[in-house]
């Protein structure tokens, strides 16, 4: 599984639009991305996936350029009930292989 | 769907017990995770079964532990005897094959160990 490395820390305020970049500079043709969010005292949830250019769903948007090496989560006009915990992770999802590595995420604080 | 049950929601137990943690995944879904977590360090996958079989058990810290799954409906991680390190949250998670990286996580079992 590819390593992956995304900032420990961000803040925001509300109705801000929030960037949360992961650089993957290993990964492997056949990965994809994924990205899971935390809230305190919960389990992760799965947010987003995707393999190239633009994912966007109801509740962010993922960014990966070409080289697919780092990838750029959105979160627009974020509110309190967005602070949480985001986990980037690289992987192949599908086939025999298939369990989730999580690191260490990023925590975001948004502020009123 | 109910989602990912897990119980107890929380379990205090004294050094030396047999701790029990169950977990009933998704209708449907053929995978079943075991998390822990804690502060220190992290989200840690200890064991994940397949169609009822374990696949990788690479991350069960020690003979202590042990994870069964005698039918597609029911998984149990049992710690014997705890100890106070064992203290943390332990998350069961499933997904379907063709589901990928969708796993839906249980809201997890906070256990004590004193």
């Amino acid at each position: 599984l590819a390593k992956t490395t995304q900032p420990i820390s961000m803040d925001s305020y509300e109705g801000q639009e929030v960037n949360i970049t992961c650089s993957h500079n290993n990964i492997a043709t056949n990965d994809y991305i994924t990205w899971y969010q935390q809230f305190p005292s919960q389990g992760p949830r799965f947010i987003i996936q995707g393999y190239k250019t633009k994912v966007t769903n109801e509740v962010a948007s993922l960014f990966i350029p070409a080289d697919r090496k780092s990838s750029t989560l959105s979160l627009p006009r974020v509110s309190l009930s967005d602070t949480a915990v985001y986990y980037c992770l690289v992987g192949v999802p599908w086939g025999g292989y298939n369990k989730l590595i999580f690191g260490a995420g990023t925590r975001l604080a948004v502020h009123p | 769907d109910a989602g990912v049950i897990q119980s107890p929601r929380h379990e205090v137990t004294e050094m030396g017990q047999e701790v029990t943690l169950r977990c009933k995944p998704i209708s449907g879904h053929d995978y079943l995770f075991w998390y822990r977590q804690t502060m220190m360090r992290g989200l840690e996958l200890l064991i994940y079964f397949n169609n009822n079989v374990p696949i990788d058990d690479s991350g069960m810290p020690e003979d202590r532990f042990s994870a069964k799954m005698p039918n597609a409906s029911f998984s149990t991680l049992k710690i014997q005897p705890s100890e106070p390190r064992d203290s943390a949250v332990y998350f069961c998670a499933s997904t379907s094959t063709g589901d990928g990286y969708g796993y839906t996580f249980g809201s997890g079992t906070r256990l004590t160990v004193v």
